[in-house]
């Protein structure tokens, strides 16, 4: 069954702290992976896609890693700010017979604390 | 540089009551999806097209319809209101491979 499994369920950081959240991946056939963040009340935004041949993505202080091999990617937030607050979305695009599909993970929860 | 626009933001329903979900984009992507969030799971796929003049199914398309007016507008309708459908959905744009543009959302309660 293809799966998307991120964890910490929650986590609080002081401002200014690195932190890596994780994400586990069961989808196959594997298209890319992408990571979301999602503001209280708002819709989700982009922070990187990559496909099996990327090991490593950076956009401004947010960085993805994935190993394909073992179906592991990571993000990780260096020195946090407060508008890092927000729940961060693993999606995993696979296929399901010929169509291509999105499996959502269930996000972490950061809070990024003064 | 609007990007995807829902309306309404917040609605309110009685069950069986019927309501259309509007959602424009202005980016010129061929692929609009319509997504419901619930707490405890994931983003949901409802309904979605691939380009202007076609829809297909999602995940959970019962006791939904939607039409892609054009290429700038995907519309989602409940027919028949049921609580089970309380819940924030999101419209979201993109082109083949590239990541979902989202609204802001419509939060609907029906009750």
């Amino acid at each position: 069954k293809n799966q998307v499994e991120q964890s910490p369920q929650s986590l609080i950081i002081l401002e200014g702290k690195n932190c890596t959240l994780q994400c586990n991946y069961t989808v196959s056939p594997f298209s890319n992976l992408r990571w979301y963040k999602q503001d209280t009340g708002r819709g989700p935004v982009s922070l990187t896609i990559m496909t099996f041949s990327e090991n490593t993505k950076s956009n401004g202080r947010y960085t993805a890693t994935l190993d394909a091999d073992t179906k592991q990617s990571s993000l990780h937030i260096t020195a946090s700010q407060l508008s890092d607050s927000a729940s961060y979305i693993c999606v995993v695009s696979g296929y399901a017979g010929n169509n291509r599909k999105l499996i959502w993970g269930l996000g972490t929860s950061l809070a990024v604390n003064p | 540089n609007a990007g995807v626009t829902q309306t309404p933001k917040f609605q309110v329903l009685k069950t069986g009551q019927s309501m259309t979900l509007q959602c424009a984009q202005d980016m010129n992507h061929n692929s609009m999806y319509w997504y419901r969030q619930d707490p405890g799971m994931g983003l949901r796929l409802i309904y979605y097209s691939a380009s202007e003049g076609t829809t297909d199914k999602g995940e959970v398309p019962n006791g939904y319809n939607v039409s892609r007016l054009n290429k700038r507008e995907f519309s989602l309708r409940l027919e028949s209101a049921a609580p089970s459908q309380t819940s924030v959905y999101f419209c979201a744009s993109s082109e083949i491979n590239s990541p979902l543009h989202f609204g802001n959302g419509t939060r609907l309660t029906v009750t």
